[in-house]
């Protein structure tokens, strides 16, 4: 009931390219659908969230889309940037159960100049 | 802008001695955090706590381990007697409300030999 299945494990875009990270879970206590960005030698910072009420959400380059009935979230990101280079982790949560973020298995993003 | 910040960065110790991991959640946070990531695998939830007492804990989060709020700043995890296992990147979070965005520290690398 606590999976959550992150894929791929490593992506590769060129700048200016669409990344597309998926996240599919199991638990449908959840009602928070947070992606976290990590850096190397930092801990993980809040990117962007979704709640269950919409079906997408876009903050600059970067989307999240839902799929309530399929029990899956994406984020996409438009236009890649070198900058963009970094591990990405979906850490769904049920706000109404508990504190707990469930995280992914990460995602390693490079982005190529 | 506030930030967690955790202590040490790294810390090897022996198998069986205990080490104190210390973090300083942000200022007017409430609620705080552990979490921990062995390399090369996700990063797990151990335990959250509000209000001087263990909120939540994990199945992880046994005898060994402890929480404690010192003072009006610190929040320490206690591992009182190290095993090879329990060598892993440990970061600290904490959040505004139970409801609101989690802030990680920049994580404590132990190594346990």
């Amino acid at each position: 009931q606590q999976q959550v299945k992150q894929s791929p494990q490593s992506l590769i875009v060129q700048k200016g390219g669409i990344s597309i990270i998926n996240c599919a879970y199991e638990n449908t206590a959840f009602d928070y659908f947070p992606w976290y960005q990590q850096f190397p030698g930092k801990g993980p910072a809040l990117l962007i969230a979704i709640r269950p009420d919409v079906s997408e959400k876009k903050e600059g380059r970067f989307t999240i889309s839902f799929n309530k009935s399929a029990k899956q979230f994406s984020l996409h990101i438009m236009d890649s940037q070198p900058g963009d280079s970094a591990t990405y982790f979906c850490a769904p949560r049920g706000e109404t159960s508990g504190s707990r973020l469930t995280f992914g298995e990460g995602t390693q993003l490079t982005v190529n100049p | 802008e506030p930030e967690v910040t955790q202590t040490p960065s790294h810390q090897v110790t022996q198998m069986g001695q205990e080490v104190i991991l210390r973090c300083v959640p942000i200022s007017n946070h409430l609620y705080f955090y552990w979490y921990r990531q062995i390399l090369g695998q996700k990063v797990e939830f151990l335990v959250s706590f509000y209000n001087n007492e263990i909120s939540e804990k994990s199945e992880i989060f046994d005898d060994q381990f402890s929480v404690e709020r010192p003072d009006g700043s610190n929040f320490t995890l206690k591992i009182r007697s190290t095993k090879l296992e329990d060598s892993a990147m440990y970061f600290c979070a904490s959040s505004r409300t139970v409801y609101n965005e989690q802030f990680f520290g920049p994580g404590t690398r132990l190594t346990v030999l």
